[in-house]
């Protein structure tokens, strides 16, 4: 069964570093979405990203968040300067398309800032 | 936009009883419905999923149910087995001419006595 990819699966990083999340989603997938979920809590939407550009982003996605499909293959999620409040897992998903149901999510990403 | 309640937040049942979640949503136009279940430090997994054109879907033990005029879904497991320990979360999306992402309930924390 086709996986959604994700690496590294742990990050630490000091406060104030750029990080870089990859993501190599389903190969016949369009549609592309990050999310996050804070120990314990939902899983929130952060951004989405159809056709090279993002279709839609929560409050959350500010301006110290974006998001790249630099090779066709992958797709990143960059957090500028991270802040304590980031630590989070993240996990990247793809769907089919408009008509087609279900997503999939990958492993995921812990990301923990200190 | 979107807003998915979902209850109880903890649900502890005894091995062979049924289990029942319930979620709630806000936008009368989302039409996809997915349910995951996701173990500790692992991935969301879509167990079981409905559209706004059925009322009811069934796989085995588990089976969801959608009421759209009181725009309420529930996840209903039969014969529960200590395995299915896990939280599980409702989500809400709309899917056709765009794809709008996944909102998520706040989870319910399942536990299985056997």
């Amino acid at each position: 069964e086709p996986e959604v990819t994700q690496t590294p699966s742990h990050q630490v990083t000091q406060m104030g570093q750029e990080v870089i999340l990859r993501c190599v989603p389903i190969s016949n997938h369009l549609y592309f979405y990050w999310y996050r979920q804070i120990l314990g809590q939902k899983v929130e939407f952060l951004v989405s990203f159809y056709n090279n550009e993002i279709s839609e982003k929560s409050e959350i996605f500010d301006d110290q968040f974006s998001v790249e499909r630099p090779d066709g293959s992958n797709f990143t999620l960059k957090i500028r300067s991270t802040k304590l409040e980031d630590s989070a897992m993240y996990f990247c998903a793809s769907s089919v398309g408009v008509q087609r149901y279900g997503y999939t999510f990958g492993s995921g990403t812990r990301l923990t800032v200190v | 936009g979107e807003n998915v309640e979902q209850h109880p937040s903890t649900l502890s049942v005894q091995e062979g009883d049924s289990a029942v979640i319930k979620c709630t949503y806000s936008d009368s136009a989302s039409n996809y419905f997915p349910w995951y279940k996701q173990e500790l430090g692992k991935r969301p997994q879509l167990i079981i999923d409905i559209r706004s054109n059925v009322g009811e879907k069934k796989d085995q033990r588990i089976a969801v149910t959608l009421n759209k005029t009181a725009k309420h879904f529930s996840l209903h497991i039969t014969e529960t087995q200590p395995e299915d320990s896990a939280v599980y979360f409702c989500a809400a999306s709309i899917k056709g001419s765009g794809n709008t992402p996944l909102v998520f309930g706040k989870g319910t924390r399942l536990s299985v006595i056997a």
